[in-house]
């Protein structure tokens, strides 16, 4: 059964680097099928999509962060990292990974991870 | 213009049916969508992919209480003999090609009275 949890700080100062990282267990992750993403959830509901890597490490930003975010992936150890710099109170928000089917015409998300609290206070 | 329009909230009573609505922009009607529950203190589920064409494919364990279907650029998601176990937030998602990025609609607010 596949099963995505996201690790990291929990809190972030300003103008710092949030880092997170997602473990992927009952998926290889090798497969060309399925890209691996983060989307992040606003206090209020509003969802945002962050961007996504495919196993062969092509990642894909929201333009609206592509200046400020980078991911990566590592197969071998199951885990897939998000990377977002110079934050601000405004990222504050619940971070997902997740799983988006790439075997699809448009590559959606068909799990998610359980997410992860980051505050960006000083 | 918003790529996904729904309502913000919805309700109906217990045992009975809803409909909830997703709406594509005009430029994207031909699109599917996905559907996504997120009940309250928890992860939003993967519940269905959905056609324009009004076919759909669901996620595992998803109940059969769930159907979808389709109608020009309107995306339904339907849920008979509603439980209280239904009352959570429902997410769309599609693709928005003009600006390169995958986008959510506001999200339907469903009470189960």
């Amino acid at each position: 059964q596949l099963q995505l949890q996201e690790t990291g700080p929990q809190l972030v100062k300003p103008s710092e680097t949030l880092s997170l990282t997602c473990t992927v267990s009952g998926d290889p992750m090798r497969s060309g099928e399925y890209y691996w993403g983060w989307t992040r959830q606003f206090p209020g509901r509003g969802l945002e999509w962050i961007g996504y890597i495919n196993p062969g490490g092509s990642a894909f930003y929201n333009p609206s962060l592509s200046t400020r975010v980078t991911m990566s992936a590592d197969t071998s150890r199951h885990q897939f990292s998000l990377r977002l710099s110079a934050v601000t109170a405004a990222d504050t928000s619940v971070y997902f990974c997740a799983r988006h089917n790439a075997g699809w015409d448009l590559n959606l998300i068909d799990h998610w991870g359980q997410g992860t609290l980051v505050t960006v206070s000083s | 213009q918003p790529v996904l329009t729904q309502s913000s909230s919805a309700s109906a009573s217990l045992g009975s049916s809803v409909k909830l609505t997703c709406t594509l922009s005009s430029k994207y009607s031909g699109y599917f969508i996905t559907w996504h529950q997120q009940r309250p203190g928890e992860a939003p589920r993967f519940l269905m992919k959905l056609e324009r064409t009004g076919s759909y494919n669901k996620g595992s364990g998803v109940p059969d209480r769930f159907s979808g279907s389709s109608s020009g650029a309107d995306r339904y998601l339907i849920i008979s003999n509603l439980q209280s176990e239904d009352e959570a937030d429902y997410y769309c998602e599609t693709w928005d090609g003009y600006n390169h990025r995958d986008v959510f609609g506001g999200g339907t607010k469903l009470t189960v009275l």
